[in-house]
Parts: structure tokens; C-alpha cells; sequence
């Protein structure tokens, strides 16, 4: 089947603007993951949606990072007035606790360039 | 929180040898240890994982050891070829069934010599 797919590939964009980054994640997941990887650096959690709880979201690196899951699956993540430090490349992953239990499957990634 | 380091950054072996990379965590309630590999340009990918009730995994030339004591844990790829050349990063993680936010280390460069 399909896998966790993200729009857009790549996004450039001014500093100081507002970027929306969509996940569409593996049918039927219902744990949603956001990571944040920065050139030559790991990967960084930023926020986490299982089912109908409510969001951890305590990787969010300031309140202009927002996310929201629409209907228990798609995602969409929100940077207001982007800064510099925010290029990097958005990671989206999703998990089934159904399927082989704890495996994150993760899309192509968002290479955001902010200049 | 819990915080993953691995070691080394860079990793150089010449094809057919073998090739180690090791992680430390620090939260002692981690239960979970998956392993990614991170081709240029491509998203990552699990190659193995390993939970705290074994100490020790093997799937072909991959294997992963766990010291739950020692709260390290270490991937270990024999028979190097060319197409092992990648990124990889260990992680950890509490899992409770329902998912598992993974708190990655910063990566492990493997170079694949012939």
C-alpha cells in the first residue's frame, strides 16, 4: 500500500512568513509523529498524535510551531513568522500499534529553506 | 527527558569487515531501541529494533545488543558491502502500546570502503 507521503517536497520561503507542511500518513495509523532534522544533525520530536488523545506537544521549539490532525489523519504543521533557524527538513512518521509494534514509518520529509 | 548519544559521528571499514556503533541512553524507563539507516537524500528507514526484555537481536548481518544496566546498546553490521554506506541513528524510547515518541542520537556516518 502507500506510504506516508508529504507536500510539499521542498518550500522556500521569506523570513518572516507563514509555511504550512502536510502529512498524509499510512492508512488506518493512528499515532502521527512530526520530527525536525537539521543539516548533518539527528532527528528532533516535535510533536506526537495518538488517536483522539490529546497532542504531546512538548517538542515544539516556540508557540510559532503548530499542529493539527484532521479527522485522525492528515496533518498539517503551521511555522508562523519563520525564522532563519528554521530551515531544516520536516520528517512525518506514523505508526500502528496493530501492526509490528513500535515501528515508525516515515515520509520523504519538507526541506523548508527560509531565507 | 530521556537523551541518546552515539558514537563515533564517522565510521570508516573497508567492505567485508565489520562495523560497530554504540548508544547510550539515560532514561532508565526506555523500552524500546529501534535502529535507522538514512540513504542521502531519502527518508529513514528501520533496519532493526530491539525491546528491554532480550539483550540481544540478530537479522542476518545485522544484530543489536542491549545492556539495560549499563543503558547502552549497540548495532553491529558484518560483512560490510558498499550499499551498508549510510547514516545511521539509534533511538530510544518508552513505549506504552499506544506509540512511541523516539528521542534519536545524532547519527553515525558509515563509509564502506572497497
Amino acid at each position: 500500500g502507500a506510504g506516508v507521503s508529504q507536500s510539499p517536497s521542498n518550500k522556500v520561503t521569506e523570513k518572516g512568513k507563514d509555511v504550512e507542511l502536510r502529512c498524509d500518513p499510512i492508512s488506518g495509523h493512528t499515532a502521527l509523529y512530526w520530527y525536525r532534522q537539521s543539516l548533518g544533525q539527528g532527528l528532533e520530536f516535535l510533536i506526537y498524535f495518538q488517536g483522539n488523545s490529546a497532542p504531546d506537544k512538548s517538542g515544539l521549539p516556540s508557540d510559532r510551531f503548530s499542529a493539527e490532525r484532521t479527522g485522525g489523519s492528515v496533518s498539517t504543521l503551521t511555522i508562523q513568522r519563520t525564522q532563519q533557524e528554521d530551515s531544516a527538513v520536516y520528517l512525518c512518521a506514523s505508526s500502528s500499534p496493530g501492526g509490528q509494534v513500535g515501528e515508525q514509518f516515515f515520509g520523504p520529509g519538507t526541506r523548508l529553506t527560509v531565507l | 527527558g530521556e537523551n541518546v548519544e552515539q558514537h563515533p559521528s564517522t565510521l570508516s571499514v573497508q567492505e567485508g569487515d565489520s562495523a560497530v556503533i554504540k548508544c547510550t541512553y539515560s532514561d532508565s524507563a526506555s523500552n524500546y531501541f529501534p535502529w535507522y539507516k538514512q540513504e542521502l537524500g531519502k527518508r529513514p528507514q528501520l533496519i532493526i529494533d530491539i525491546r528491554s526484555n532480550v539483550g540481544e537481536k540478530k537479522d542476518q548481518r545485522i544484530a543489536v545488543t542491549l545492556n539495560k544496566t549499563a543503558k547502552h546498546f549497540s548495532l553491529h553490521i558484518t560483512e560490510t558491502q558498499p550499499e551498508d554506506s549510510a547514516v545511521y541513528f539509534c533511538a530510544a524510547s518508552w513505549f506504552t502500546g499506544g506509540g512511541n515518541k523516539l528521542t534519536f542520537g545524532t547519527g553515525t556516518q558509515l563509509k564502506v570502503e572497497l
